[in-house]
């Protein structure tokens, strides 16, 4: 089946824009999660939802950031007022219930100019 | 929280030798400590993952070792070969809470044929 998808691949911005990033989880998957990945290092972990709701957003960095599920399907991160250091690679994840694997969408790199 | 640390950074051997990756973890709640692989621009790809009610789990060339009272596990990688180069990332999560997991900065493995 079809795995997680993400859009877009590539957002290049310039410093104080505002953007939004998609994640679409495996058909099925209630729980769902946001990481960033910065060169050379192991993803960060930033919101999880469980269904529409966010059950833990203690990683967002700033609030700047934040993100939402309205239908427990489709998810968007969305970052106002851009900086330089956002710039990173925005990975989303899914879980099936009652299971531990996570899977990966191919990520986003975001590149703020 | 959950602080993973990972070693070695950097790791090369010959192809047919065995690789060694290791990891610690710091909450003792942690449960499920799955290892990714990352190629060059992909998604970080599930490969094996263990269970803290089990000390060793194994897959053809591939297997994971846990040690829970000295909190740290280990990927072993028999007869290597040159397509298994690549970004390695262990993880450790509660399965019990939001399962959102906690990586380690990642080991380059590099097989020289």
């Amino acid at each position: 089946g079809a795995g997680v998808s993400q859009t877009p691949s590539n957002k290049v911005t310039e410093k104080g824009k505002y953007v939004e990033l998609r994640c679409d989880p495996i058909s099925g998957h209630t729980a769902l999660y946001w990481y960033r990945q910065s060169l050379g290092q192991g993803p960060e972990f930033l919101i999880y939802f469980q269904g529409t709701g966010a059950a833990d957003d203690s990683g967002l960095p700033n609030d700047r950031f934040f993100a939402v599920r309205p239908e427990g399907s489709v998810s968007t991160l969305k970052i106002q007022r851009t900086e330089r250091g956002d710039s990173a690679v925005y990975l989303c994840a899914s879980r099936g219930t009652g299971r531990n694997e996570q899977f990966f969408g191919p990520g986003t790199r975001l590149t703020v100019l | 929280g959950e602080n993973v640390e990972q070693h070695p950074s950097t790791l090369s051997v010959q192809e047919g030798d065995s690789a060694v990756i290791k990891c610690t973890y710091s909450d003792s709640a942690s449960n499920y400590f799955p290892w990714y692989k990352q190629e060059l621009g992909k998604r970080p790809q599930l490969i094996i993952d263990i269970r803290s009610n089990v000390g060793e789990k194994k897959d053809q060339r591939i297997a994971v070792t846990l040690n829970k009272t000295a909190k740290h596990f280990s990927l072993h990688i028999t007869e290597t070969q040159p397509e298994d180069s690549a970004v390695y990332f262990c993880a450790a999560s509660f399965t019990a809470g939001n399962n959102d997991m906690r990586f380690g900065a990642g080991t380059r493995l590099t097989v020289k044929p």
